[in-house]
């Protein structure tokens, strides 16, 4: 059983399009993220949502908007695609609660691959 | 602003060689540090964690890390690498909910 994954593994679509990238967690855990890896391999925070309730909203233009139908899912929509958006999109979760051990140790899903023509 | 900072950008090495990768952070209080691995096509595996306590940790496939504050490091490191540990690697620290990663250090393993 996948801990957290991610569909599809590759997206190819052309600029101007809305496309959706889903996850789903199975390991009961609190919190979910997003994250942005480009071309040199580096990932970054996009978003974070916690019981359904976004907590971390980077630096992203509002044509990303993530939804939580519930603590075990966090989509990612993208309207209006352009040729920048292309990159690998990874969704993660961890366990909620006070301590920092468990807040802090993300699982990852294997990606999505998104290629803007 | 919290950072982590990864020198080498690519490594390669011979197959039983030794290896450390090298991680700096920049943290005000103490950092909860990370190292994970990304194989070709894959997701982000997670090697090893230092959160507190003993400051040499031991972690999946044969890596240790070892943290030493007066270095402001976090370096990764294998007595002998394996064709199969080549794969990129991350090094991150933790704020509140949030990873702060590293650029990645690509790891090329010779014959």
């Amino acid at each position: 059983d996948t801990a957290v994954s991610q569909t599809p593994k590759y997206l190819v679509t052309q600029m101007g399009n809305d496309k959706s990238i889903k996850c789903e967690q199975n390991l009961g855990h609190d919190t979910m993220y997003w994250y942005k890896q480009d071309s040199k391999k580096f990932l970054k925070i996009m978003f974070s949502y916690n019981n359904k309730e976004l907590i971390i909203n980077e630096t992203v233009p509002n044509r990303f908007s993530p939804k939580s139908p519930d603590k075990a899912h966090l989509n990612l929509h993208i309207n209006s695609l352009e040729l920048g958006d292309s990159a690998v999109y990874f969704c993660a979760s961890s366990q909620g609660g006070s301590g920092w051990e468990a807040k802090n140790i993300q699982y990852f899903g294997a990606g999505t691959r998104l290629s803007v023509l | 602003a919290q950072s982590v900072t990864q020198p080498d950008i690519h490594i390669t090495v011979s197959e039983g060689a030794s290896l450390e990768l090298r991680c700096n952070y920049s943290y005000g209080a103490t950092p909860y540090l990370f190292w994970y691995v990304q194989s070709p096509g894959q997701g982000l595996q997670l090697l090893l964690k230092y959160f507190s306590g003993d400051t040499l940790v031991q972690g999946i496939k044969g890596f240790e890390a070892e943290f030493k504050r007066s270095q402001s490091s976090f370096n990764l490191r294998k007595p002998s690498v394996h064709w199969s540990d080549a794969a990129e690697y991350f090094c991150a620290g933790a704020g509140s909910y949030q990873l702060t990663f590293g650029k990645g250090t690509k790891l090329s393993v010779i014959p």
